[in-house]
């Protein structure tokens, strides 16, 4: 059963537009969620985080937003740079202070950002 | 670059034979944890120390896994009589504590059993 659930396997987005990635989950108990970026042979990068208290987070050209009643998030980048181009994993923690003891993967989008 | 090292970064094995990977975490990093990921899935989740105490295992971690971290620094992790399903990724990544935003991945052994 997948309590985090990337629906998208790829998502290819022309230069300059937005790339909007999207991240669904089960499990109520939920409480902190993050994304993470990976190139081929690298490990996952943290990208960017979000509570369960909140509803947005941004940083410079990422921004998620969490709406909990759905159990669904978002990460939005804009504009899309050709670096932006590599597999995106959704994680969810049921801590609040995201111990990654706890982190629960999607399966990944990989974002291609067409020039 | 002082990062997670992992090594060796790729190891193919006749089934039945035991492997062990080795994890060199980020100096000073309390927390050190093991994923595994196989192609088309995100990391899984398979254990974790604080320090040198391993507080929790999941359940894909059977009886022919095992991981140590004897002195609280490298951790090694292994894999006894292996089979075709332990063919994946072993990610490893260390942390300065419980938050997940400052965990640290390594570049991932990678396991083919033949």
């Amino acid at each position: 059963d997948q309590q985090v659930k990337q629906n998208s396997p790829s998502l290819s987005v022309q230069e300059g537009r937005i790339s909007i990635l999207n991240c669904d989950y089960t499990n109520s108990m939920f409480d902190y969620f993050l994304w993470y970026k990976k190139y081929p042979a690298e490990g996952p990068t943290f990208l960017i985080s979000i509570s369960s208290i909140k509803d947005k987070n941004e940083d410079g050209r990422f921004t998620v937003f969490l709406n909990k009643s759905a159990k669904h998030l978002s990460l939005h980048i804009v504009p899309s740079q050709p670096g932006d181009s590599a597999v995106y994993f959704c994680a969810a923690s049921p801590y609040s202070g995201g111990g990654a003891d706890g982190l629960t993967f999607g399966k990944g989008t990989h974002l291609i950002i067409q020039p | 670059d002082t990062g997670v090292s992992q090594n060796p970064r790729h190891k193919i094995t006749k089934r039945g034979q035991n492997v062990t990977f080795r994890c060199d975490p980020i100096s000073e990093h309390n927390r050190l944890y093991w994923y595994r990921q196989t192609l088309g899935q995100g990391p899984e989740f398979l254990t974790y120390f604080q320090n040198e105490a391993q507080l929790e295992k999941s359940r894909l971690l059977s009886d022919r896994f095992s991981a140590e971290r004897p002195k609280g620094s490298f951790s090694t992790l292994e894999i006894q009589r292996t089979e075709q399903g332990d063919s994946a990724m072993y990610l490893c990544a260390s942390s300065l504590d419980s938050s997940g935003n400052t965990i640290y991945f390594g570049e991932g052994s990678w396991l083919t059993v033949v």
